[in-house]
């Protein structure tokens, strides 16, 4: 499965829009973006994926460039409650079913 | 609010002791998974259950056994385990095990061993 790159941490206003920042140099076509989050004492909270498309739900949107090597997560409206650690994971066919965590980025919205 | 629901919340267990982990989903999926999270790290999967047979054991040791009695339920019976396997332990599902479909994740199980 392709690797992912996250930058550790980042700050967010309350209100501001939240944009988190993936790399995946490495997808194949037929590997999924998938973004979760976990809010301390938590477990992980599934948020949204794609394949080639942009993709929105209610709780956010997700942005893949046209050369599906990187992909932005935009929470619109970033509360207090959005302050967690995201997850972005590359989930392929090969891997049947599994989800493997980097390390990902601690998001912390500010008052 | 979880539709994956862990039990308990909390166990501490001494080296000798045997204990189960209880994971519950009622949302007709038919792929679950044990997955182990050490403090400040990012989860591991164990375990996948595939239609209630185990298809992936990520080499975990013996002293953890799954079990999946029925498309609902996902047991993790743990029998002489180690203070590092103290660890929050996870269970999630999926509707099957495609790519294109999410893993639910329920709130864990806080493990310690003394």
């Amino acid at each position: 499965d392709a690797k992912t790159t996250q930058p550790t941490s980042m700050d967010c206003a309350e209100g501001r829009a939240a944009n988190l920042p993936c790399n995946h140099s490495t997808i194949s076509g037929n590997e999924y973006v998938y973004w979760y989050r976990q809010i301390h004492s938590q477990g992980p909270q599934y948020i949204i994926h794609g394949l080639k498309n942009n993709e929105t739900n209610e709780m956010a949107s997700l942005i893949i460039t046209e050369d599906r090597k990187s992909s932005t997560l935009i929470l619109p409206h970033a509360t207090l409650r959005d302050t967690a650690v995201y997850y972005c994971i590359v989930r392929g066919i090969s891997n049947t079913g599994k989800l493997i965590f980097g390390q990902g980025t601690t998001l912390q919205v500010k008052p | 609010d979880t539709e994956v629901t862990q039990t308990p919340k909390h166990l501490v267990m001494g080296m000798t002791n045997k204990k189960s982990l209880k994971c519950e989903q009622h949302m007709g999926h038919r792929a679950m998974y044990w997955y182990k999270q050490k403090a400040k790290k990012p989860p591991e999967l164990m375990f996948v259950y595939s239609y209630e047979k185990l298809s992936i054991n990520e080499s975990v040791p013996s002293r953890f056994s799954p079990e999946c009695p029925n498309s609902s339920l996902l047991n993790l019976h743990l029998h002489a385990l180690q203070p590092e396997d103290s660890a929050l332990y996870l269970c999630a599902s999926s509707r099957r095990g495609q790519p294109n479909q999410p893993q639910h994740f329920g709130d864990g199980t806080r493990l310690s061993i003394l």
